[in-house]
């Protein structure tokens, strides 16, 4: 079946950019997303990336897809204590109705 | 809107015990799901739906049940809860007109099942 993998931990220095990495099985993928998970809440979505795009830039986020790798990266420029949680990539196959989770990868901000 | 709403927030069960996690959403979403979240293990599916009257059984339906006879409601039910259902519990919605499946997720029920 379809699968989302990610690296579970991150540790970057405050102020540096941190770049979060994800592969994904269904080339028929549709939607390519980034959730946000703070402790104690939900999950938020931070943005998403249409398959016909090869990259998508909002502030200090970019999102960079390769389609041919099945490669999905997010890069979070100047990285600052608030960026501290679980990130989560995840895809929507064409003919699902349902979204594919990664397990999560957790950002950790170094002083 | 309230969005996406969750009660309780925290809840302790006995083995065999039975509860309702209650989900309820004002953006007139017809798609709703229900994932649990295990630590270190992401987010895995229970139940959805895309609209009422109409519900499907995601990767972990067993020991759950759900019903959506509205709109704006989602329920979810433990009839014989079990340790294993120690988790953490979402409620998601998304737009139906929505092409990019922007799921609005819930603060989530933390259970505890001793």
């Amino acid at each position: 079946g379809e699968d989302v993998e990610q690296s579970l931990f991150l540790s970057v220095r405050e102020g540096d950019s941190s770049v979060i990495n994800c592969t994904y099985t269904d080339s028929s993928s549709t939607y390519l997303y980034w959730y946000k998970q703070e402790p104690g809440a939900g999950l938020q979505l931070l943005t998403y990336i249409f398959s016909n795009m090869d990259m998508k830039q909002d502030q200090r986020l970019t999102v960079l897809l390769n389609k041919k790798d099945k490669h999905l990266s997010l890069r979070i420029a100047d990285t600052q204590t608030g960026d501290s949680a679980i990130y989560f990539c995840a895809s929507a196959p064409i003919q699902d109705d349902k979204i594919i989770f990664g397990k999560g990868t957790r950002l950790h901000i170094l002083p | 809107n309230a969005g996406v709403t969750q009660t309780p927030k925290f809840r302790i069960l006995k083995i065999g015990q039975s509860m309702t996690l209650q989900c309820a959403q004002d953006m007139n979403h017809n798609y709703m799901y229900w994932y649990r979240q295990d630590p270190g293990m992401g987010l895995k599916l229970i139940y959805y739906s895309v609209g009422a009257g109409i519900t499907d059984k995601g990767e972990v339906p067993n020991g759950y049940n759900v019903s959506r006879s509205t709109t704006e409601d989602f329920p979810l039910r433990l009839e014989l809860a079990a340790p294993s259902q120690t988790s953490v519990y979402f409620c998601a919605s998304v737009p139906s007109t929505s092409g990019a499946y922007e799921q609005y997720f819930g603060p989530g029920t933390r259970l505890t099942v001793t």
